[in-house]
């Protein structure tokens, strides 16, 4: 069964940091494009970040609002993704699904990050 | 970065019948290397995770009902459900890969009349 589980949500104090992670299985993960998705409570989706495969160069792109403050990484052995999340602010205050490929095909279940004091 | 811009923003149709939502976005997502739409369709049932719906602008995803269909190209795409089923209320997305950022529109909340 293809599957990602994301993990790593929490209750973190404004300017705190965070990772989460996303492990996937059912599918060959070392070909699979990665993306963060987060949508805040009662509102819509908001694409954060992106890391193509080692094939394709790793090369990662991000939403201007975390550019600097997250990182996205990659470690194929363990099929697993990465978002180190620094420098936390309120409204980053949102569910984070991880999904796969250029088009979204696949998408976790989420893990809540609430960013409050 | 690109703007995606869904109307409406609320739609309530009757079971039965048909449901058209629009998006536009501020350039083109037709890429003139593969002559494609880089634009994506996402339902999302409350509670649950988006789910892909149509890629390509018209490319139904393995799995989604064939009253489902997207067309466009360009800046103006249509999702269009021709038979309205209780399922098939939910939140409806599009989205633009052509380039990063890969943004999203507003969402269109589809009810039952």
């Amino acid at each position: 069964e293809v599957q990602l589980v994301e993990s790593g949500g929490g209750l973190v104090n404004p300017g705190g940091s965070l990772r989460l992670s996303c492990a996937g299985s059912g599918f060959i993960f070392s070909n699979a494009w990665m993306n963060w998705v987060r949508q805040a409570p009662g509102k819509g989706l908001e694409w954060v970040v992106r890391i193509k495969s080692k094939s394709d160069g790793e090369t990662i792109g991000y939403a201007a609002p975390v550019k600097g403050r997250f990182t996205i990484s990659r470690d194929d052995s363990k099929n697993t993704v990465y978002l180190e999340m620094n420098s936390l602010k309120t409204e980053d205050t949102a569910v984070y699904y991880c999904a796969t490929g250029r088009v979204l095909d696949i998408w976790g279940q989420g893990t809540m990050v609430t960013v409050s004091s | 970065d690109i703007v995606m811009t869904q109307s409406p923003d609320s739609l309530a149709v009757s079971l039965g019948e048909r449901a058209t939502i629009h998006c536009k976005s501020s350039q083109s997502v037709l890429y003139s290397f593969d002559n494609r739409n880089y634009l994506a369709w996402y339902q999302q049932i409350p509670g649950q995770p988006p789910k892909l719906l149509i890629h390509w602008a018209s490319t139904r995803e393995s799995g989604v009902p064939d009253r489902f269909s997207g067309s466009g190209s360009g800046t103006d795409f249509t999702l269009t459900i021709s038979s309205l089923q209780a399922e098939d209320v939910a939140v409806y997305y599009c989205q633009q890969y052509y380039s990063v950022p890969c943004t999203f529109g507003q969402g269109t909340k589809l009810e039952i009349k």
